[in-house]
């Protein structure tokens, strides 16, 4: 079935470094790609998207680029932040589902 | 203001126990849907509804029973809880269902533990 694997945490990063998640995706149909981001205690909230290959989401200094040749959507960001701090969670929608990788939580340290 | 809100926030209940977890989306949206986390934060699918009727429904014990009685509320009622129950369960909405590839909009969750 289709599935969503995304690297395994936790990241520890101190503030201003660089930030790559990956993510890869099973390729079944035309999915539309998503990063969500859970903040400790709340619920998931939608970071970026993108729905076609080569589209670009961004959004708060984070991008992922929709790569159908690699089947990937890794997320980047250049300078974290402390806030940044959360679990972040690469999705696959398509076929009136969304699957979800397992999370990646990240802690920034000041 | 809330867009999907939830209640209760926490639920602390005994094995053998029945219990509602109740949800209510004021965005206008025709999807619903109920996912579970387990304490590694992984997230699964439960049910999904559209305009009341269910589309989707993952392979969950029949002791789960989701409830639509229209299309702003998705409750989820669970008989006989056992201890593996025990998760945060979040409730989401779409616009529309259009092969679920629209953003999903989170309530705030319900921890449940059952003791």
């Amino acid at each position: 079935g289709d599935s969503v694997t995304q690297m395994e945490g936790p990241v520890t990063l101190s503030e201003e470094a660089f930030l790559t998640i990956n993510c890869t995706y099973t390729a079944t149909g035309y999915p539309s790609l998503f990063w969500y981001v859970q903040y400790p205690g709340e619920g998931l909230q939608l970071l970026l998207k993108a729905t076609k290959a080569d589209d670009k989401g961004s959004n708060k200094g984070f991008e992922a680029t929709y790569r159908k040749e690699t089947t990937s959507f890794h997320l980047e960001k250049g300078s974290v932040q402390v806030s940044d701090s959360a679990v972040y969670f690469c999705a696959r929608a398509g076929g009136f589902k969304t699957i979800f990788g397992a999370g990646t939580r990240l802690f920034v340290k000041a | 203001d809330t867009a999907v809100s939830q209640t209760p926030k926490y639920l602390v209940t005994q094995m053998g126990n029945d219990k509602s977890i109740k949800c209510e989306q004021n965005l206008g949206h025709d999807t619903m849907y109920w996912y579970k986390q387990d304490s590694k934060k992984f997230l699964k699918i439960m049910f999904s509804y559209n305009n009341k009727e269910l589309i989707i429904n993952e392979t969950v014990p029949n002791r789960f029973s989701p409830k639509s009685p229209d299309k702003a509320h998705l409750n989820l009622h669970i008989n006989s809880l056992e201890l593996g129950d025990s998760a945060v369960y979040f409730c989401a909405s779409s616009h529309e269902i259009s092969g679920g590839t629209d953003t999903q909009y989170f309530g705030p969750g319900t921890r449940l533990t059952v003791l």
